[in-house]
């Protein structure tokens, strides 16, 4: 079965510094595509960035950059140059690829990120 | 803005009392689905839908729950004879099977439906 575990329940970091969140997957499915979602207080899921299983590099979106591990099975979040409004509940989640690209996601538990001031 | 919404936001109810909560997908977004997350948790998949289609059902998804799309378009979940345990926030999201039509791989998620059983 696949799962996505997060293993910081919770991490500080100090503004403007970078901060790297954890991530490990495991399925048995050679296509699959990794995702992190922000979460902040007011409960709304926000996309961040997504790398599938065949990218060869890896994903980028602006401050957001996954380091892509495929050999052991992770798939960290570095946040750089952090800022006060970073500051959410970031989860990990893994779509199964079907035929028709659209599989449900599967989330880890989540780590809650505090920026300090 | 035409992004995913739910109503209600909030919804208080007594034990036993039946509850439907409403998705509204991105149009032109062909992929529903809904999530139920429970505080401090990451959010469960539930059910999707193509179209019209309901394609997946979780096992969470017990007997007293059932989703509809009529017309492939917005999406009801109803809770029958719900108890204390269904107190979750509901997520709904959509996606799109056509490039071109949003970023391919994404989910797009709706602000979630908060429930809480008395």
């Amino acid at each position: 079965a696949q799962k996505i575990t997060q293993t910081q329940p919770g991490m500080f970091v100090q503004e403007k510094e970078a901060v790297t969140l954890d991530c490990t997957y495991d399925t048995s499915d050679p296509s699959y595509g990794l995702f992190w979602y922000k979460q902040p207080s007011s409960g709304e899921m926000i996309f961040l960035i997504y790398q599938g299983s065949y990218d060869q590099q890896n994903a980028t979106e602006g401050r957001y950059s996954l380091n892509f591990q495929k050999a052991r099975k992770s798939a960290n979040l570095v946040i750089s140059a952090s800022q006060l409004g970073d500051s959410a509940m970031y989860f990990c989640a893994m779509r199964e690829v079907t035929y028709n690209q659209g599989g449900k996601l599967i989330f880890g538990q989540g780590t809650e990120l505090s920026v300090k001031p | 803005d035409t992004g995913v919404s739910q109503d209600p936001r909030h919804k208080i109810t007594k034990r036993g009392q039946n509850v439907t909560f409403r998705c509204d997908p991105i149009s032109e977004h062909n992929r529903l689905y809904w999530y139920r997350q429970t505080l401090g948790q990451g959010p469960e998949f539930l059910t999707y839908f193509q179209n019209e289609a309901q394609l997946e059902k979780s096992r969470l998804l017990s007997d007293r729950f059932s989703a509809e799309r009529p017309k492939g378009s917005f999406s009801t979940l109803e809770i029958q004879r719900t108890e204390q345990g269904d107190s979750a926030m509901y997520l709904c999201a959509s996606s799109s099977l056509k490039p071109g039509t949003g970023n391919y791989h994404e989910q797009y998620f709706g602000p979630g439906t908060r429930l809480t059983v008395t």
